[in-house]
Parts: C-alpha cells; sequence; structure tokens
C-alpha cells in the first residue's frame, strides 16, 4: 500500500513552453500532497504544500505563477511550470500525506529537462 | 537557517559493518523524526521513523536511536550491504493539524564496499 506515481518520469521541453507533472496516490485518499525541488547531490527543497480544495501554500521564493499547482482530487495533484526555462531544469519530486497524517509517502520523480 | 544538521555528508563501510548516521536539531517542537533512504533517479522511501517518546526503535536491520535531551536522532544500519548504497536524509516534522512540513538534513551518501 502508500504508492504514489508521478508522470511523466523525465520530460525534455523546449525554453518558453509550459510542462505539467501530475502525481497521484494510488491506494489511498490524500488531502494534502506536497511538491518538493531537488537538485543533483542536494536535499530536497519544499517548493509548496498541496491540499485538496483549496489554493496551494507556497514556500518562500516560490514564484507561485510559474509553478501552478492544481489539487483538484483526493488522489491527484498537479505541477505546472510555466513558461519553462533552462534554470527549471531539476528533479521535480511529490509526496502525499497518508490518511492517518503520520507518514509522507514519495513519487519516483520527475526529470525536467528545458532546452 | 537550517534546522536539522546531517553528519557525515559521504560514509564508506564495509559489507557486514555498521553504518551510524547522525542528526541533531534544535526546535523542540519537533514529534515526528522519519529516516528515507533514496536510489539515484528515484524518489525517496520512508524507512524508518520515530517519535520523541521512545529511545529506540528497530525494525530489521535499521535501528533508530532518539536523545530526546540532546535533541539528536541517529539511523544504525547492521550488517551493511552493497544494496543498501544510498542516500539517506533525516527529516523532523513539528507536531500540528496534519499539513504540517517536514524539514530535511542534508543527506548521507552511503558507500557499502565488499
Amino acid at each position: 500500500g502508500a504508492v504514489v506515481s508521478q508522470h511523466p518520469s523525465w520530460v525534455i521541453c523546449k525554453s518558453g513552453t509550459s510542462v505539467k507533472i501530475e502525481c497521484r496516490s494510488l491506494d489511498f485518499q490524500a488531502t494534502t500532497m506536497f511538491w518538493y525541488r531537488q537538485f543533483p547531490k542536494q536535499s530536497l527543497m519544499l517548493m509548496a504544500t498541496s491540499n485538496e480544495g483549496s489554493k496551494a501554500t507556497y514556500e518562500q521564493g516560490v514564484e507561485k505563477d510559474k509553478f501552478l499547482i492544481n489539487h483538484a482530487s483526493l488522489t491527484l495533484s498537479t505541477l505546472t511550470v510555466t513558461s519553462a526555462h533552462p534554470e527549471d531544469s531539476s528533479f521535480y519530486i511529490c509526496s502525499a500525506r497518508s490518511p492517518n497524517g503520520n507518514e509522507q509517502y514519495f513519487g519516483p520523480g520527475t526529470r525536467l529537462t528545458v532546452t | 537557517q537550517q534546522q536539522v544538521k546531517q553528519s557525515p555528508q559521504s560514509l564508506i563501510v564495509q559489507k557486514g559493518g555498521i553504518s551510524i548516521i547522525n542528526c541533531a536539531y534544535e526546535n523542540t517542537a519537533f514529534d515526528y523524526f522519519p529516516w528515507y533512504q533514496q536510489f539515484p533517479g528515484k524518489g525517496p522511501a520512508l524507512l524508518i521513523a520515530i517519535r520523541p517518546d521512545v529511545s529506540e526503535k528497530k525494525e530489521g536491520r535499521f535501528t533508530i536511536s532518539f536523545n530526546k535531551s540532546a535533541k539528536q536522532f541517529s539511523l544504525h544500519i547492521m550488517d551493511s550491504q552493497p544494496g543498501d548504497s544510498a542516500t539517506y536524509f533525516c527529516a523532523a516534522r513539528v507536531k500540528g493539524r496534519g499539513n504540517e512540513k517536514l524539514t530535511f538534513g542534508t543527506g548521507t551518501r552511503l558507500t557499502i564496499i565488499p
């Protein structure tokens, strides 16, 4: 149990285009999901907290107009990187909070490369 | 401000040995301390977690030791195997209503050599 999936696993896009990443909790409902960014050999940096049916809460320094988050159902949250630029290239990882609220389960990550 | 300090940054252990990774925190409001294992190109996987009301938790070859007064906790991997080679992150979370974020340590790259 407690499986979180992400799609796509990797994506290459051209500068100026937008990319949508999906995060799904496959076998449980998640009222809260989190989006992280991870650079090579570094720790996870929280970008935003996504609550079902409400607006996401962004961490300081994260542009909410550039990283659009939608959590329309209890099993799906999406992250859209708008007008992507090469500096947005990174490993994006989502996680979902377990129903009992104790654990966070992570997705496999999405490698974004902007050319 | 780094709220969870993790050491060492990298660790090499011989197969069969004990791997020890340490973390220290300052915020006494933390009440949940998980450890995650991450392989290259993959998302972190929850390994084991502990709450401050216990001093030790063991699951298989993995043990968390927790010292509340010193505000430190550590991960011990017994009988380390090459398959344990990965990056390990400690984390901590403030007690609250449930959507509280995790604060991660900087990670330890563990390499188990034959």
